[in-house]
């Protein structure tokens, strides 16, 4: 079974700084890692995923894949208070009755004007 | 574009009581979701279904039943609710084999 695990549980930063949040997963052979955003009352949206191991750049947002050490890590540059929300990191599973996600708990990110 | 909506938004039940929560999706996606939501505990899934008519169990499924009767329909009962439960629960729908999930916004669920 698939575990999924997110640090920190919360994390302040001011505005214009950069965020950084981890995640780490337990089975190297999983297929691709996606990180969803979930703000309040609403359910979450898909962000950016990675497959291959290396990293992945979309807007002010960078996704680090380390397959070896079981590790991935969301990066937004230039953080803004509309960024707070919770992040969800999951992994996709693929097995013979179809593909699943599994979640970590999540990073709650408070961006400060 | 499509939307995902899920009935009702809140819902209070006693305790006992069988509830059924429906989730309607106009994407055309063939795989639908039902996660439980907690605080502290993540998302966690209940059943799935690949296509219509079809059923997947997933780590939560004990004390739930889901029926997947049309493409874009699926519905979740909770079929004794737990006294003082309370709980968020997601549905989800993506194109077969792709994990880009559309949620909906959720049912927010208390047993009182």
């Amino acid at each position: 079974q698939e575990k999924v695990q997110q640090s920190p549980e919360s994390l302040i930063v001011p505005e214009g700084a950069m965020s950084s949040l981890n995640c780490t997963f337990s089975n190297s052979a999983s297929q691709s890692i996606w990180w969803y955003q979930q703000h309040p009352g609403k359910g979450p949206e898909a962000l950016i995923s990675i497959f291959s191991n290396g990293n992945k750049k979309e807007g002010r947002l960078t996704v680090y894949l380390n397959r070896a050490s079981l590790h991935v890590s969301l990066h937004i540059r230039d953080s803004q208070p509309s960024d707070s929300a919770v992040y969800l990191c999951a992994v996709s599973t693929y097995g013979s009755s179809g593909n699943k996600l599994i979640f970590g708990i999540g990073t709650l990110l408070s961006v400060k004007p | 574009g499509g939307i995902i909506t899920q009935t009702p938004k809140f819902l209070i039940g006693q305790e006992g009581q069988k509830l059924t929560l429906k989730c309607q999706q106009n994407f055309n996606h063939d795989t639908m979701y039902w996660y439980r939501q907690d605080s502290g505990k993540g998302l966690r899934l209940i059943y799935y279904s690949i296509t219509e008519n079809d059923l997947q169990k997933g780590d939560l499924s004990e004390g739930y039943d889901a029926s997947r009767e049309k493409k874009s329909s699926f519905s979740l009962t909770v079929t004794s609710a737990q006294k003082n439960e309370m709980a968020v629960f997601l549905c989800a729908s993506s194109m077969a084999g792709n994990s880009d999930y559309t949620f909906g916004s959720g049912t927010r669920l208390l047993v009182i």
